[in-house]
């Protein structure tokens, strides 16, 4: 099936400064990325939908300014957690998908962002 | 590498008929294994499964894990069309890394 990264796999930083998380498609082109938050109770929320060449679509409740998604090539997206609080500390996932969304979403193995 | 295998990747049923789906996992450090429904846009969270032998149930649906033979399996009966998802299986191992399969996509009928 089709490979999905995460880098880094964990993160620890401090409170104001900003990480960067990269989710890469390893064999397959994705037109669509997904990112989403995983919550204690296992839960996942959805936060945007990026399509290669385009401005992500946010859910409601997401801060764009926030979260910063860079969906500049077929195989990488990118989250930016700007200005880090404490309260952003979760498990951020990736999905990957072809064709506009319409294939299978290949999930990534997550990033643990840890804020000081 | 870890590894997680979801069979069969896609099922056409009736409503009314009773489902398995299989998920196998190959991982190191293995902590506990979920199982998640998605339908449109974030996968819903179904079961966690940490024991061998116990079975978790929440109306229709039913999950077992079998941590000898490295596989869990999650039933559904009588099936209705709102059924209709892809289910994801997930399994953690240590540091809360997941490692998902590639789901399974169920089609209930009329």
């Amino acid at each position: 099936g089709a490979v999905v990264s995460q880098h880094p796999s964990r993160v620890i930083c401090k409170s104001g400064t900003s990480v960067k998380i990269e989710c890469r498609s390893l064999d397959f082109q994705a037109t669509t990325m997904f990112w989403y938050r995983q919550f204690p109770k296992k839960s996942l929320m959805l936060m945007a939908t990026s399509n290669e060449g385009s401005k992500a679509t946010y859910e409601q409740g997401v801060e764009k300014d926030k979260f910063l998604i860079n969906h500049a090539s077929l195989t990488l997206s990118t989250l930016t957690v700007t200005s880090a609080h404490p309260e952003d500390s979760s498990f951020y996932i990736c999905s990957a998908s072809g064709r506009a969304g319409k294939d299978t979403q290949y999930f990534g193995p997550g990033t643990r962002l840890t804020v000081l | 590498e870890d590894k997680v295998v979801q069979s069969p990747l896609s099922l056409v049923v009736h409503e009314g008929d009773t489902v398995t789906l299989n998920c196998s996992y190959e991982v190191t450090n293995f902590r506990s294994l979920l199982w998640y429904k998605q339908e449109k846009k974030a996968p819903t969270f179904l079961f966690m499964l940490t024991s061998s032998g116990i079975e978790k149930k929440s109306g229709r649906l039913s999950s077992i894990l079998d941590k000898k033979e490295l596989f869990s399996i999650l039933n559904i009966t009588a099936t209705q069309t709102g059924d209709s998802a892809v289910y994801l299986c997930a399994v953690v191992s240590a540091g809360n890394m997941l490692t998902f399969g590639g789901g399974t996509r169920l089609m209930v009928k009329p």
